[in-house]
């Protein structure tokens, strides 16, 4: 069965400090690739997707992700965290059908 | 501005009740979705919908129904066969037939047992 890994439910970094967030996938077919951020009692809000072309693509809130096909992977990245980056963050995957399939999601927390 | 609204935000169950959960949409969207989340589990798929009065089962369906009567509208019936209904509950709807289009989700409504 497809499925998303994302290692580490838990990251914390200090304010300032490069963010990683690690998002690998099952399939050998590359799906199409989201990354979600949800705030304490809020729903989802999508941060950026892949879909085809440049494999680097740039979301909101300063975040960026890379398509690494030969690693099957969508890592998330924010060079210097803020304090308002604390939250959970979901990779999510789909396969030409309308479905999302979500990782199990990670939170980070920023400390001053 | 376009949404999803859900409502209530807290509701509250009592042993052998059905509860509704309302999700509204004003985004023209004919694909719609609800996700049940609990901690450390990410979303789960419970119903989702692709056209008005049509639905499918998600990998979570039991002990929930849903209709689609409406574009506009698809209420999550937690029935009582649910046994464990605890959670928080997410609608989400999007343009059905191009899975690089986003979901857009609600802000969720939070099911507690009495």
């Amino acid at each position: 069965a497809q499925s998303v890994t994302q290692l580490g439910s838990h990251v914390s970094v200090s304010e300032g400090a490069l963010v990683l967030l690690r998002c690998n996938y099952s399939s050998s077919v590359p799906p199409y690739l989201f990354w979600y951020v949800q705030y304490p009692n809020q729903g989802l809000q999508l941060l950026l997707k892949y879909t085809t072309g440049a494999t680097l693509v740039k979301g909101i809130n300063g975040f960026e992700a890379e398509f690494k096909k030969s690693e099957t992977s969508f890592h998330l990245t924010k060079p210097s965290a803020h304090m308002s980056d604390a939250a959970e963050y979901f990779c999510a995957v789909s396969y030409n059908t309308d479905k999302l399939i979500f990782g199990t999601g990670t939170r980070l927390q920023v400390f001053p | 501005d376009g949404g999803i609204t859900q409502s209530p935000k807290y509701l509250f169950r009592k042993e052998g009740q059905n509860v509704t959960l309302s999700c509204e949409q004003n985004l023209n969207h004919d694909a719609m979705y609800w996700y049940r989340q609990d901690p450390g589990q990410g979303l789960r798929l419970i119903y989702y919908s692709q056209i008005v009065n049509d639905f499918q089962k998600g990998d979570i369906a039991e002990g929930y129904s849903v209709s689609r009567e409406k574009k506009e509208s698809f209420p999550l019936t937690v029935t009582s066969a649910q046994k464990n209904p605890t959670a928080f509950y997410l609608c989400a709807s999007s343009v059905p037939g191009d899975s690089n289009q986003p979901q857009h989700f609600g802000d969720g409504t939070r099911l507690s047992i009495l």
